[in-house]
């Protein structure tokens, strides 16, 4: 159990388009719902927490207009990144808690974005 | 959340066990001890943890001390598949504000 997918594993995408990513509860209800970025040889840094129904809310330094988050239900949040740039390029990893009542939080698989 | 530091790199003989310590000497009485590790290119997975006890799962034993400014990580028989990246992680248990803040993690390289 405790399964989070990702969609997709790998994009590439043009400078100045932009990209949707899906992370998905397969097997639980997450009210809440994080999202990571990992240059290469760093660690994860986190982005931004989402709790089902409401507003995310934004790491420092995190531009909330280039990186739309959407978490309209309890197993679906997207990571929207706008005008995508060569230094957006990164693996964007997603993880969800099932209740804020509960420790456990489950990471996906992450996603590969690369903007040429 | 309290701080920690880990060693940025270990190795370990295949069949051994890996002990990766963990200092987070700020740690406060309502913060947890996690672990998680990271191979490459995937997403981070859940190993342990623990508040003051120690804890032991079918994948690793985890040691705190008693004044819980330390802990280490136990994998009792290492295999090349636990080559990864292990990141020690305090934070509080429950609540809108225990989100898991990543440091720098110890890269274990397990060889044969």
């Amino acid at each position: 159990g405790a399964v989070v997918s990702q969609h997709p594993s790998r994009v590439i995408c043009k400078s100045g388009t932009s990209v949707k990513i899906e992370c998905r509860s397969l097997d639980f209800q997450a009210t809440t719902m994080f999202w990571y970025r990992q240059f290469p040889k760093q660690s994860l840094m986190l982005m931004a927490t989402s709790n089902e129904g409401s507003k995310a809310t934004y790491e420092q330094g995190v531009e909330k207009d280039k990186f739309l988050i959407n978490h309209a239900s309890l197993t679906l949040s997207t990571l929207t990144v706008t005008s995508a740039h060569p230094e957006d390029s990164s693996f964007y990893i997603c993880s969800a808690r099932p209740g804020t009542g509960v420790s456990e939080q489950y990471f996906g698989p992450g996603t590969r974005l690369t903007v040429t | 959340d309290a701080k920690t530091t880990q060693p940025p790199s270990m190795d370990c003989a295949e069949g051994r066990a890996a002990n990766l310590p963990c200092n987070h000497s700020t740690i406060s009485g309502n913060e947890y001890v996690y672990w998680y590790r990271q191979i490459h290119s995937q997403g981070p997975q859940y190993i342990i943890h623990g508040l003051k006890n120690n804890e032991t799962n079918e994948m690793a034993s985890l040691i705190i001390t008693e004044d819980r400014k330390s802990s280490t990580l136990i994998l009792p028989h290492a295999t090349l598949r636990d080559t990864a990246v292990y990141y020690c992680i305090v934070r509080f248990y429950t609540g809108t504000a225990s989100k898991l803040t990543f440091g720098t993690g110890t890269r274990l390289q397990v060889t044969l």
